[in-house]
């Protein structure tokens, strides 16, 4: 099935800097590929995603690329902030087989992202 | 507007006790329905997803079931507790028929003593 390697673990940077996180999945099928943001002892919320039809997409001060060729995708934060700390989990979707509408979201293991005043 | 609720927010309950945790969703039909674990520290493991009533599909050999008895409805269910079931249970759902995009619920604390 599918596996997806996220790296860091843990990511510390200074105020106003550009962090930078990064995924690999396994499977050439998954053709989704969404960012989720998880404060502590909360929920999981979508930050942006991009599809394999996309190389790169940005929104603000985030962007993510995707290199299919290499199943390499990654998060970018400019001008980072303090409300950016959080953990930040990777994602790849794969259709399972015999349930065609059902989409899979396989997570990586996240990256703790704090920034330093 | 779309809305997931999920309860209870937190749950302790010794082990070999049984485990009901309840998910619904709002303001759609025919949503895909995902319960994710989550250990302290770790990431989000797929536990079960179900694309209709009664259709459920296990990721995962564990302690833990799930059922769908209404079509915005998902229950995760355990009949005997162990210590390793201790975790941050998510439910998920995202619209039917080939849409990816998810979102969670406020997730259930769970504590096996």
């Amino acid at each position: 099935g599918e596996n997806v390697e996220q790296h860091p673990s843990t990511l510390s940077v200074q105020e106003g800097d550009s962090a930078v996180i990064k995924c690999t999945y396994s499977d050439s099928a998954s053709n989704y590929f969404p960012w989720y943001k998880q404060e502590l002892g909360k929920r999981p919320q979508l930050i942006i995603d991009i599809r394999s039809n996309v190389g790169e997409k940005k929104d603000q001060r985030i962007a993510v690329t995707l290199n299919k060729t290499a199943k390499h995708f990654s998060l970018h934060i400019t001008e980072t902030q303090p409300e950016d700390s959080a953990v930040y989990f990777c994602a790849a979707s794969l259709r399972p087989t015999g349930y065609s509408s059902a989409s899979k979201i396989i997570f990586g293991s996240g990256t703790r992202l704090s920034i330093r005043p | 507007s779309q809305t997931i609720h999920q309860w209870p927010a937190t749950l302790v309950q010794p082990v070999g006790s049984p485990l009901s945790l309840e998910c619904t969703v709002e303001g759609t039909s025919n949503p895909n329905l995902y319960w994710y674990r989550q250990a302290a520290g770790r990431g989000l493991q797929l536990l079960f997803y179900s694309v209709g009533i009664g259709q459920i599909s296990s990721e995962v050999p564990q302690n833990l079931s799930a059922s769908r008895p209404q079509d915005r409805q998902f229950i995760l269910s355990s009949k005997k507790l162990l210590l390793s079931d201790s975790g941050f249970y998510l439910c998920a759902w995202s619209p039917g028929v080939g849409a990816d995009g998810y979102t969670f619920g406020s997730g259930t604390r769970l504590t096996v003593v």
